[in-house]
């Protein structure tokens, strides 16, 4: 069966400080991967997605980046954290196939201070 | 006008009651809908899909499909406190690989 790991599982960040959050999954290849954020008592907003490795697009300009270095590994970065930048950010896989079912992993809690 | 659009909430029904939750979208070619459970500071997880008109069942789920209404809802059956949770409708929108996501319903089941 497929599993999906993130870590850390919480984070608390200075303003302008970098970012490192790692998503992996198991027990597939060749998945869709994809990196939301959902601020508090807010909806999801999909910040990138990726259909394989190196290929990476963005859904919102912002400071934040993505890669994807292997198959199964899914990175989100910045350079320099912002305020705004605080929220639950959710990552995602989903079969390459015809179906679009996604499916979330625990998620990692950011603080920015 | 937002691409999906829910309710917020909170919706409060008392346990053993039908609990039914509604979305619409914006997107009339929107092919696949989705429905997710989201507990309070967890990560969402998959309740049910649905692609075509009409009803599909799962349990005590329900999801319902109207593409002339641009319409989806999701019936709970015998609902229970352990249902309490957060409900998020999903949409795959014409020509897109990811799901745009309503912002919620809150639903509180009542012992």
């Amino acid at each position: 069966s497929q599993t999906i790991h993130q870590w850390p599982a919480t984070l608390v960040q200075p303003v302008g400080s970098p970012l490192s959050l790692e998503c992996t999954v198991e027990g597939t290849s060749n998945p869709n991967l994809y990196w939301y954020r959902q601020a508090a008592g807010r909806g999801l907003q999909l910040l990138f997605y990726s259909v394989g490795i190196g290929q990476i697009s963005s859904e919102v300009p912002q400071n934040l980046s993505a890669s994807r270095p292997q198959d199964r590994q899914f990175i989100l970065s910045s350079k320099k954290l912002l305020l705004s930048d605080s929220g639950f950010y959710l990552c995602a896989w989903g079969s390459s196939g015809s179906t679009d079912t996604q499916y979330f992993g625990p998620g990692t809690r950011l603080t920015v201070l | 006008q937002k691409e999906v659009e829910q309710n917020s909430g909170p919706l409060s029904v008392p346990e053993g009651a039908i609990a039914s939750l509604n979305c619409t979208y914006s997107d009339r070619g929107s092919q696949s809908f989705f429905w997710y459970r989201q507990y309070s500071g967890k990560s969402p997880e998959l309740i049910m899909f649905i692609y075509s008109n009409g009803d599909k069942e799962d349990g005590r789920f329900t999801a319902q499909l109207n593409k002339a209404s641009q319409y989806v809802s999701l019936l709970i059956r015998d609902s229970q406190p352990s249902d309490s949770a957060t409900y998020l409708c999903a949409v795959r929108p014409t020509g897109r690989r990811a799901l745009t996501f309503g912002s919620g319903t809150r639903l509180q089941v009542q012992p």
